[in-house]
């Protein structure tokens, strides 16, 4: 059975500090990568997908993120972080071919101005 | 292109009974995916449906069934509804072309008293 990993519950930054949330996942073959943003009250939003290819992968407001086969890890970077990216962070996989999401236990990130 | 739609948005109901809610995907996209959001369990993958077809399914008991019509519009159901059935339940649509990645409705908020 496929799992995720996101060993950080909580991150606490001032503005401007920089960003990595870490995620890992366990699964037997060939997967899709994905994370995802919660801002309050708003639906999970698509950050940014790995499929193949270039491992290091950009998306959207400034966010990229770096799949690491042989560590089995995907994590999110952020170089300057911004009040108005305090939010919730889910990190999720799927298996080529199948496709639904195996999602993390999230990563609330609160941004202090 | 307007996005998911989830209706009800919120949902108050006591024990025993039962529940239908509703999703209308992305126009174009015939892959419907149902997932629970609890603050315990995290969010998990209850089932996909694909051109009126179960095609993939959750470890859920059998209260909870879907279906999806010649529209690509979804239901899903719970039956005889316990107080930990108390949820965010989240629909997703995708396109069968290019990425593939989910789309997320804003979610019926279901509570169970």
């Amino acid at each position: 059975a496929q799992s995720v990993s996101q060993h950080n519950h909580h991150v606490i930054l001032s503005e401007a500090a920089s960003l990595e949330l870490g995620c890992n996942y366990s699964y037997g073959g060939t997967v899709n990568l994905f994370w995802y943003v919660q801002y309050p009250g708003q639906h999970l939003q698509l950050l940014l997908k790995y499929f193949s290819g270039d491992p290091l992968v950009k998306g959207i407001k400034g966010f990229e993120a770096e799949f690491i086969k042989s560590k089995f890890s995907f994590n999110l970077r952020k170089p300057s972080v911004q009040w108005s990216d305090t939010a919730e962070y889910f990190c999720a996989v799927s298996g080529t071919g199948r496709r639904a999401l195996t999602f993390g236990s999230g990563t609330r990130l609160q941004v202090q101005p | 292109k307007a996005g998911v739609t989830q209706t009800p948005r919120y949902l108050i109901k006591t024990r025993g009974q039962q529940v239908t809610l509703s999703c209308s995907p992305i126009s174009g996209h015939r892959s419907v995916s149902w997932y629970q959001q609890t603050p315990g369990q995290g969010l998990q993958f209850l089932f996909e449906y694909f051109s009126e077809t179960q095609r993939n399914k959750g470890n859920f008991p059998g209260r909870f069934s879907g279906r999806q019509f010649s529209n690509s519009r979804s239901e899903m159901n719970v039956s005889t509804l316990e107080l930990g059935d108390s949820a965010l339940y989240l629909c997703a649509s995708r396109s069968d072309r290019g990425a593939g990645e989910q789309f997320f409705g804003p979610g019926t908020r279901l509570t169970v008293l």
